[in-house]
């Protein structure tokens, strides 16, 4: 089965303290695809990065980073000074190959709502 | 510009009347896809469509019935039959290839009169 949990619901901190996003997830597939999007209060969810498999490297955006382990399953995002414009929910998502008939199908956690107080 | 259209953006529906959703994109993606979202529970995917005239049931597909019609459309009716409709409905569309992102309207919050 496949699986993305995102074991914290809600995380609060005060602007320009670093917050790490947890992502745990469970596949069979060798070959897959991880996302991570952010949803502002206005409500759209925007893309923020795509990582595939066999590609562990770690990537920096900004303040954005992201930590993907295989060994343990994890593809973690860490927001560097955060900010408030950085309150929002973040996904994580998972697809693979062959899951529910369509390679573009993706299996999301529930989220992590993010507060950064001024 | 290049996107995905949802409209409206607030509806509301009354007991036992079915409601349209809209969503329209300009990216010539080929598959298309509608989730519901409530507090809580993530994303869950209602039905999803990787080619005109074809569309298959997601998780949570009861009392949703959809419409694929032309490559850019790609609506959603809620039917009566479907006793919780009040959620956060989003429509995104993907080339449907092995790793490429899903891109998202702005949604349409259904509620119950």
């Amino acid at each position: 089965a496949q699986k993305v949990t995102q074991a914290q619901t809600e995380i609060s901190v005060v602007e320009k303290e670093d917050v790490t996003l947890d992502c745990v997830y469970e596949t069979r597939d060798t070959t897959y695809y991880l996302f991570w999007y952010k949803q502002p209060p206005s409500g759209e969810l925007v893309f923020l990065i795509r990582r595939n498999s066999f590609d562990e490297q770690n990537e920096i955006s900004g303040r954005y980073s992201w930590n993907f382990q295989k060994s343990t399953s994890s593809f973690n995002f860490t927001i560097t000074a955060s900010q408030v414009v950085d309150s929002a929910v973040y996904f994580c998502a998972l697809s693979g190959l062959y899951y529910g008939g369509s390679q573009g199908n993706l299996i999301f956690g529930k989220g992590t709502k993010l507060s950064v107080k001024p | 510009d290049g996107g995905i259209t949802q409209s409206p953006k607030y509806l509301f529906r009354k007991e036992g009347q079915n409601v349209t959703l809209s969503c329209e994109q300009n990216l010539n993606h080929d598959a298309m896809y509608w989730y519901r979202q409530d507090p809580g529970q993530g994303l869950r995917l209602i039905y999803y469509s990787q080619i005109v005239n074809d569309f298959q049931k997601g998780d949570i597909a009861e009392g949703y019935s959809v419409s694929r019609e032309k490559k850019e459309s790609f609506p959603l009716t809620v039917t009566s039959a479907q006793k919780n409709p009040t959620a956060f409905y989003l429509c995104a569309s993907s080339t449907d290839r092995a790793g490429q992102p899903q891109h998202f309207g702005d949604g349409t919050r259904l509620s119950i009169l």
